[in-house]
Order: C-alpha cells, then sequence, then structure tokens
C-alpha cells in the first residue's frame, strides 16, 4: 500500500532563506507526483506537476525533483516571502491502468517571517 | 475557463436537513472528484466520476449521495449529517486518468 510522508511536519523561518520540502513515497510505481499549496479553511492550489518520465519542474521560485527509485521528491523554494506561507502538500498517483486516486502526504505547515 | 468553482462557499445545516453543494468546471475535464478534508488533515477522497459514471466510491456512508448530472457539473446531497461530518469539502477535476488536478476553493460545512 502506497504511503506519503513529508518531512518536517511544520517549518518557520525568515524571509529570504531558500528552503526544501520533502516528500517521500513507499512504492516508486508512480505515474506522477503534484505539489500543492493550501491557505488556511482554502482549497489547493496546484503548483507543479511532474511525470514519472521527469527530474524536474520550475515555476518561477519554485522548482521540484522527483527521484522514483529512491521514492523522494523535493520541493524547493527560492528567497521565502511571507506570502509563501501555507501548508504545502504533495500527491502520488499510483501507475497502472488508469488510476484516478492520488495519496495525499500529510503536509508541511510553512510559515515565513518578515 | 480554468477554474473549478464551489457553491457554497459555506454551509450550515441541522442534522434533520438536506442540502446539497455543488461544483462545476468548463474544462472539458473528465474525471470529477469529492474530497473530504478535516483541519490539519489532508484531503481524503470519497468519489470519482469519470465520464459521467460514479467510477470509486470510498465506503462513503449513505447519508452522502453524488450525482453528475452532465460533464460540467458534479454535486454531493447530504442528508442526515452527523457533527463530525462538518469539514471542508473539495471538488477537483482532471482531464482523465493521471493527469493533474483542478481543485476548487471548497465548501466549508457545518452540521448542527
Amino acid at each position: 500500500k502506497q504511503e506519503v510522508t513529508q518531512i518536517p511536519a511544520a517549518l518557520s523561518v525568515p524571509e529570504g532563506e531558500n528552503l526544501v520540502l520533502n516528500c517521500s513515497f513507499t512504492d516508486s510505481a508512480i505515474y506522477n507526483l503534484q505539489w500543492f499549496r493550501q491557505d488556511p479553511g482554502k482549497g489547493l492550489t496546484s503548483l507543479l506537476l511532474i511525470q514519472s518520465s521527469q527530474r524536474e519542474q520550475t515555476s518561477g521560485r519554485l522548482n521540484a525533483s522527483l527521484d522514483k527509485s529512491s521514492g523522494r521528491s523535493t520541493l524547493y523554494i527560492a528567497a521565502s516571502q511571507p506570502g509563501d506561507s501555507a501548508t504545502y502538500l504533495c500527491a502520488v498517483s499510483p501507475s497502472g491502468g488508469g488510476t484516478y486516486k492520488y495519496i495525499f502526504g500529510t503536509g508541511t505547515r510553512l510559515k515565513v517571517l518578515a | 475557463d480554468t477554474e473549478v468553482t464551489q457553491t457554497p462557499k459555506h454551509l450550515v445545516m441541522g442534522m434533520t436537513n438536506k442540502k446539497s453543494l455543488k461544483c462545476e468546471q468548463h474544462m472539458g475535464h473528465r474525471a470529477m472528484y469529492w474530497y473530504k478534508q478535516k483541519a490539519k488533515k489532508p484531503p481524503e477522497l470519497m468519489f470519482v466520476y469519470s465520464y459521467e459514471k460514479l467510477s470509486i466510491n470510498e465506503s462513503v456512508p449513505s447519508r452522502f449521495s453524488p450525482e453528475c448530472p452532465n460533464s460540467s457539473l458534479l454535486n454531493l446531497h447530504l442528508h442526515a449529517l452527523q457533527p463530525e461530518d462538518s469539514a471542508l469539502y473539495l471538488c477537483a477535476s482532471s482531464p482523465d486518468a493521471n493527469y493533474g488536478y483542478t481543485f476548487g476553493s471548497g465548501t466549508r460545512l457545518t452540521v448542527v
């Protein structure tokens, strides 16, 4: 059974720091992995989608990498800002035959201090 | 249009009430999803519709009844809910299986 873990569970950093959020999954047979951001009480905003054949994706100050063989993905945030404060969730889509299920990690709550 | 729209944004209902949540997308996506999220927990999958047919029901109690009237619209009918059903209900869509999700902003449901 696929399990997705995110470390750390919470993180507080001063503005301007570069930081790394981690996502681990137990079964390397995935179709893709998606990173989301969630503000308190709000829906999820898609940040980056990495297909299993890709190693990384970039969008602005965000860079996500994927190492399927080791069951890990990292989300790198450059020059963090207070507006980056949110919960970050990763989700994996298990491979094999048209699955619609995403399995979510437990999330990392990020606070960027001004 | 690249959004998933959910209405209402907030809903308070009594345990004997019947209400419905609505979700709409006009991106041509053929898969639509209902998720439930409790505070400080990841979203939990409830139902999946693909090509307007129910393809996954994650053993959700019958007091939750999904409906997909057409490819753009997804409803969740609620009846005789319990206080523990209070949560954020999220709708999502994707072009098909194995594609990334687009989420709506959610409906905050409180059962009193």
